[in-house]
């Protein structure tokens, strides 16, 4: 199985809400990401997790916050975010390279399409 | 802040035309160079990982090369076909965290291709 599945496909969220995305992957695979990909622009990485450890933050906003809760499942929660925020956020995974190993091609699932109210 | 360049933007070819697009990256602090097929509505997809100076990689009709030294890349589709249609992206890896790689993407080249 080499798939990456995230829910939901679409989200519409106000602006006091409180949302989350959830990711998915059954390949052991101990590195997951988070990408923020806005029209025409390539993805852009927010967040990386090794072993279920927060190893780089892009410097984003407090207003998305990522968690690892086991080695299968990503999320990203979200609040209080703003119109411009709204975006297609793209989960990935990978083999862990750990140091300078192999830098292991990464697995992308689908995308959830956000749109801030 | 990296700066990885693609060109084309876009393109646009018939069915059977052998067609190829570029790739530049800073060739100091080279570590691998990443190249993804992302079809619409669909997950980008890793066609290839090249991490030698001189490396070229083949997948059925598409290839690549790599030039460190100068810091591009090449991909060549030959005899394209209209499922080869997508958004081709690279991604540089530039430096090597302690875990988890950092890929800089670039902004693609929309290959079209006519039946």
């Amino acid at each position: 199985d080499t798939e990456v599945t995230q829910t939901p496909k679409h989200l519409v969220m106000g602006m006091t809400n409180k949302k989350s995305l959830k990711c998915e992957q059954h390949m052991g695979h101990r590195a997951m990401y988070w990408y923020k990909q806005k029209a025409k622009k390539p993805p852009e990485l927010m967040f990386v997790y090794s072993y279920e450890k927060l190893s780089i933050n892009e410097s984003v906003p407090s207003r998305f916050s990522p968690e690892c809760p086991n080695s299968s499942l990503l999320n990203l929660h979200l609040h209080a975010l703003q119109p411009e925020d709204s975006a297609l956020y793209l989960c990935a995974s990978s083999q862990e390279p750990r140091g300078r190993g192999y830098p292991y091609e990464q697995y992308f699932g689908p995308g959830t399409r956000l749109t801030v109210t | 802040i990296l700066n990885v360049e693609q060109s084309p933007q876009s393109l646009h070819v018939q069915e059977g035309d052998s067609t190829n697009f570029t790739c530049s990256f800073p060739s100091s602090n080279f570590y691998a160079l990443h190249w993804y097929r992302w079809e619409t509505a669909k997950s980008p997809e890793a066609l290839f990982v090249m991490t030698l100076n001189g490396d070229e990689k083949k997948k059925g009709r598409i290839s690549a090369t790599l030039n460190t030294k100068e810091g591009y890349s090449y991909l060549y589709i030959k005899g394209s076909q209209p499922e080869d249609s997508a958004t081709y992206l690279c991604a540089f890896i530039g430096e090597v965290e302690t875990s988890g790689s950092r890929l800089t993407f670039g902004e693609g080249t929309q290959l079209t291709v006519n039946p």
